[in-house]
């Protein structure tokens, strides 16, 4: 069984410019969720996808944004970077069928200087 | 509303047992979490339990959930150096249990 992968794993930008993330779902599920964790701040909810659908929206804005495929791979985009946007990004896999426990990835951490 | 609460750290001695707490808001979430974050790393599941359970043991450990004071705590027996790690606790949010919402987490230390 495939865990959840994401790429690239460390990605440098500057302000102003755009970034897209990358995740591959844990095998058989499909559902994807992407999470911002900031330095020493717990994971904050951006958005979930569901059969290329956002089934689930955090509070942010929306220059961010996300794409689901057939795959149930995803992507999360990111313009206009700003310096907060610095952090982990987390993707997670569930399957919504189960008790849709989410599984995480290695994360991609972006610097935006 | 959404806000987990948890304790910023833990130092315990090696052999001994780790006992993290985290109080969460939200009467109607179906699941509750523990995750492991280990430096540089994303978030490894640890165990979860699910609403209408008071406990949960899996090997070393015990998940004990006080509903009426939305209390949740994670107990590590025969704490190891390789159980250093910040710790997260999560509460499923929102209709049909779609998001999760984080403590701060609580960084154990393990000292020999």
């Amino acid at each position: 069984e495939t865990g959840v992968t994401q790429s690239p794993t460390h990605l440098i930008k500057t302000r102003g410019q755009q970034v897209t993330l990358r995740c591959s779902s844990q095998s058989g599920h499909n559902t994807v969720s992407w999470y911002q964790q900031a330095l020493g701040q717990g994971p904050q909810f951006i958005f979930q996808y569901y059969r290329e659908e956002e089934n689930g929206r955090g509070n942010f804005p929306p220059r961010f944004s996300g794409l689901q495929f057939p795959n149930y791979s995803s992507e999360l985009n990111v313009n206009a970077l700003e310096l907060d946007d610095s952090a982990l990004y987390l993707c997670a896999s569930s399957d919504t069928s189960g008790s849709n426990t989410q599984y995480f990835g290695p994360g991609t951490r972006l610097t935006v200087l | 509303g959404e806000d987990v609460e948890q304790s910023l750290f833990l130092s315990v001695r090696e052999g001994d047992s780790s006992v993290i707490n985290c109080t969460y808001t939200d009467s109607s979430s179906t699941y509750l979490y523990w995750y492991k974050q280990e430096p540089g790393a994303g978030l490894q599941l640890l165990t979860y339990i699910f609403s209408n359970m008071d406990m949960k043991q899996d090997q070393r450990l015990t998940v004990l959930l006080n509903k009426k004071d939305k209390h949740l705590s994670l107990r590590i027996a025969d704490t190891q150096t390789g159980d250093s790690a910040i710790y997260f606790c999560a509460e499923s949010i929102g209709s049909n249990d779609y998001k999760l919402s984080f403590g701060a987490g609580t960084t154990v230390t393990v000292r020999a």
